[in-house]
């Protein structure tokens, strides 16, 4: 499976724009990028996906490398609840469709 | 849509019972997900189904793990006997067939064993 690598923790100020890193540099090519969080007590929830162009929603924007070995997600104005564990994950649309694995994801702290 | 539901939210049990887990998927969702979570290991990956079929189990711990999805709006996790180690918060999560859906998350069902 491929495996996502991000930093453990993150820091960021109030109202801050925050950029949060992953590295996927075993990708395939029918694997898809998606990006959740985990609030303290909730379960996981769905930020955003792609596949190689950059994606915007309501809650962040994705920006994808080039070469789809790494991606950001970003977060244009942190908010207090924006603190929350971060994950990177993904899912395979090839032999393993749809399985999709966790990391250890980026705990980001927001400060007033 | 009422979302994915878990049951039951909380279970403290004793090491040896059986415990059951249940989960019933958003409606239309083809695939369903089971997961671990603790604080030593993170989110672990047990088993997922695609329309019914269990396609990838390997993250099953042990043969005292097994899951059932009898049909599209229903799956169990069983664990049979539990130990202390099995004290986990467990997530069920559904989505659309295919990858570019999202993965919809339960609220998680937190085990005890004693």
């Amino acid at each position: 499976d491929a495996k996502t690598t991000q930093p453990n923790s993150m820091e960021s100020n109030e109202e801050e724009p925050v950029h949060l890193p992953c590295n996927h540099s075993t990708i395939s090519g029918t694997d898809y990028i998606h990006w959740y969080r985990q609030l303290p007590s909730q379960g996981p929830e769905y930020v955003i996906h792609g596949l190689t162009s950059n994606v915007n929603n309501r809650m962040a924007s994705l920006a994808i490398a080039e070469d789809r070995k790494s991606s950001t997600l970003i977060l244009h104005r942190a908010t207090l609840r924006d603190a929350a564990v971060y994950y990177c994950i993904l899912r395979d649309e090839g032999t393993n469709a749809g399985k999709s694995t966790f990391g250890d994801g980026t705990t980001l702290t927001v400060k007033p | 849509d009422a979302g994915v539901i878990q049951s039951p939210r909380h279970e403290v049990t004793e090491m040896g019972q059986e415990v059951t887990l249940r989960c019933k998927p958003i409606s239309g969702h083809n695939s369903l997900f089971w997961y671990r979570q603790t604080m030593m290991r993170g989110l672990e990956l047990l088993i997922y189904f695609n329309n019914n079929v269990p396609i990838d189990d390997s993250g099953m711990p042990e043969d005292r793990f097994s899951a059932k999805m009898p049909n599209a709006s229903f799956s169990t996790l069983k664990i049979q006997p539990s130990e202390p180690r099995d004290s986990a918060v467990y997530f069920c999560a559904s989505s659309r067939a295919g990858v570019t859906g999202e993965l919809f998350f339960g609220e998680g069902s937190r085990l005890t064993v004693l």
